[in-house]
């Protein structure tokens, strides 16, 4: 089946650690997002990649890192400079091909501070 | 980019009853997208509605668009418990689109 994976679904974190969220998708899209989502708000765009071996930040990039190496993943990191990560993170990929094109979401991963 | 807003931010009805949702937004847009999110879930792409299209239909969704006004509405008829989800839109506005999300209209149907 095509689709978005997300792992781990659940995650923690103690402080002042780095850790990585996984995102990898079969759909052959270029375009690769991750959202990060807090309790009753919408969705803050953190890094989006257009294409291979290119990304751009969003709106709260700052404390967050990514790659990608290879059109299928689009791993983020949450470094210990993110002073507070507990949140909901979203990945989602989008094909190019054409305007009317939707986004597809991988079942987030609930990252806690401990 | 271009940001939608969610109106309601919450909603709570009986099952039975029809849910109204709107989106408004601030440029010109070429499509306009809803989406569904249960809760602790991804988001599920429900409907795209084009900037030349004014009403659109997808079994009990029905999305109308306005560009005049800048804003479009989701009714969900004869709602069911398991509808009971966040509602977002999002636009594009042609060029790099990047999908942008308001905060969602939470609804809750009542069984």
């Amino acid at each position: 089946d095509g689709g978005i994976t997300q792992s781990p679904k659940y995650l923690f974190r103690k402080e002042g650690q780095n850790v990585t969220l996984s995102c990898e998708q079969n759909l052959n899209h270029d375009a690769m997002y991750w959202y990060r989502q807090d309790p009753g708000q919408g969705l803050r765009l953190i890094y989006y990649s257009q294409i291979v071996n290119d990304f751009q930040k969003g709106d709260i990039a700052e404390g967050y890192s990514v790659s990608r190496e290879k059109k299928e993943s689009f791993p983020l990191t949450v470094t210990s400079a993110q002073k507070n990560p507990t949140a909901f993170y979203l990945c989602a990929s989008r094909g190019t091909g054409g305007f009317d094109t939707e986004a597809f979401f991988g079942q987030g991963t609930r990252l806690t501070v401990v | 980019s271009q940001q939608g807003e969610e109106d309601p931010q919450a909603l709570s009805i009986q099952e039975g009853e029809n849910a109204t949702m709107n989106c408004s937004y601030k440029t010109s847009i070429n499509n306009l997208q809803w989406y569904r999110q249960n809760s602790g879930r991804g988001l599920v792409h429900l409907i795209l509605i084009r900037s030349n299209e004014r009403e659109k239909h997808s079994g009990r969704l029905r999305v109308t668009l306005d560009t005049s006004k800048k804003s479009s509405s989701l009714l969900i008829t004869a709602s069911r418990a398991a509808d009971t989800a966040s509602y977002f839109c999002a636009t594009r506005t042609g060029g790099s689109y990047i999908p942008t999300f308001g905060r969602g209209t939470s609804l809750i149907v009542h069984p």
